[in-house]
């Protein structure tokens, strides 16, 4: 049973051009989370997604940030026009559920993609 | 709203000696605690977690955090560490009333010196 898998793990985009971040979740969770993670700094929740619907964006940016989870394949973080304060560690996570978020009821990370903006 | 703070962002041990990483929350209700940890280059594992019952809680690899409800506080132990201990630990806590989001500790870096 794969884990949370995440692609691409390393992405170099420059300023001004479009990052798309992919995320299967586990086998059976229905519930994607992403964070950011930026350097000296601990994980910051952007981003709560349940198939086809956006649960909770309160930690994403008002602009050109977007996130979807379609019916079929995986969840997408999508930023638009890349600067350099977006380079940061993107780490996704899945449940079967939202409640607890322990990892023995499903909140289960992704390896993460390291994006880097030049 | 809700917060969690980690006293120390670095910290460095020598092998053996004893660890004890704080963790404070700020939230009144009933809640679930837990302690994560990133090795180098790899994704965030949970090592343990609190939900009722015992305030001691026992994890993976010789990690324990005590619960505390009256300090708001779930330190955590261990009590000889390891040079593979070298991760950064990241204390995370969720509730009922905010639809069990969980909202994290800025982390800390611990080195282990062989």
């Amino acid at each position: 049973n794969a884990g949370v898998m995440q692609n691409p793990r390393h992405l170099v985009r420059r300023r001004g051009q479009e990052a798309r971040l992919r995320c299967s979740p586990m086998k059976g969770h229905s519930h994607v989370y992403w964070y950011r993670q930026l350097p000296e700094e601990g994980l910051k929740f952007m981003v709560y997604l349940q198939k086809e619907n956006i649960i909770d964006e309160s930690g994403m940016p008002k602009e050109r940030f977007s996130a979807e989870f379609p019916k079929e394949g995986p969840s997408i973080l999508r930023i638009q026009q890349v600067v350099r304060g977006d380079s940061a560690a993107y780490f996704c996570a899945s449940s079967p559920s939202p409640r607890r978020g322990g990892s023995n009821y499903g909140y289960t990370f992704g390896s993460g993609t390291r994006l880097t903006v030049v | 709203a809700q917060s969690v703070s980690q006293h120390n962002h670095h910290v460095i041990l020598s092998e053996a000696a004893s660890l004890e990483l704080g963790c404070n929350y700020s939230y009144g209700g009933t809640v679930n605690l837990f302690w994560y940890v990133q090795y180098p280059g790899q994704h965030l594992q949970l090592l343990l977690k609190y939900f009722s019952g015992d305030p001691l809680v026992k994890g993976i690899k010789g990690f324990e955090a005590e619960f505390i409800k009256s300090k708001f506080s779930f330190n955590l132990r261990k009590p000889s560490v390891q040079w593979s201990d070298t991760a950064e630990y990241f204390c995370a806590v969720n509730a009922r009333d905010s639809n069990y989001q969980l909202i994290w500790g800025a982390g800390t870096k611990l080195i282990i010196k062989p």
